[in-house]
């Protein structure tokens, strides 16, 4: 398909446990962002790719998160002893350069994350 | 006080309706505003860019007052299709990342 791809799409896991979400971008964009969305929150931005610059982590909300995009395209979330309020919809999105000022963000479906 | 404030509703309408939604934000250097659209337990879509003179799409009008820090979406003759959750999107400053509302909900019946 050509749009975002998330995987995957459900992840159920117990407290304390590591989670991996990937995110396959749309080919050609430079950027990509990972937002998450808790039940009845609006969506909280996390990290930022931009080709090869440093990513703009400033939203990440501890240490025990990071992300990796590698070779420019596919990107990585991953959680570290997952607590239950990380249980959310992670969604990641995919503009070209410049996506945030046209406003023209392509989001995939997300993985909903239930931590127990 | 949040960076962009929406009422959640929800919104009931009756078909062919008109309503309307409001979003305040609170950052006076933000510079690019947008809705968004998020059917239930869908992703996110650009319904539309929001410009300081006012812009019209079919039976959509979005507008921008920029002294009262407030954008707004005016949907006219509302289609059962409409239901879904309104987000206003606000970029503060050219950065690189929109700060999303928590959205408003649209429930249009017969």
């Amino acid at each position: 398909g050509a749009g975002v791809s998330q995987s995957p799409s459900n992840k159920v896991t117990e407290k304390g446990k590591d989670v991996e979400l990937r995110c396959d971008p749309i080919s050609g964009h430079t950027a990509l962002y990972w937002y998450r969305q808790s039940l009845g929150q609006g969506l909280e931005f996390l990290i930022y790719f931009q080709g090869n610059s440093a990513p703009d982590k400033s939203g990440l909300p501890s240490d025990r998160f990071s992300a990796e995009r590698t070779g420019g395209s596919v990107s990585t979330l991953t959680i570290q002893r997952t607590q239950q309020e990380d249980s959310a919809v992670y969604l990641c999105a995919s503009s070209e350069q410049g996506g945030a000022n046209t406003g023209e963000l392509f989001f995939g479906e997300g993985s909903r994350l239930t931590v127990l | 006080r949040k960076e962009v404030e929406q009422d959640p509703g929800p919104f009931n309408v009756p078909e062919g309706a008109t309503v309307a939604f409001n979003c305040t934000y609170s950052n006076s250097a933000s510079q690019s505003f947008f809705w968004y659209r998020q059917d239930c337990r869908k992703e996110p879509k650009l319904l539309m860019s929001v410009y300081s003179s006012g812009n019209e799409d079919g039976r959509f009008t979005a507008q921008l007052n920029r002294a009262s820090q407030y954008i707004s979406l005016l949907i006219r003759d509302s289609k059962l299709s409409d239901s879904a959750t309104y987000l206003c999107v606000v970029n503060r400053g050219g950065g690189n990342k929109l700060t999303f509302g928590t959205g408003t909900q649209l429930k249009v019946e017969l």
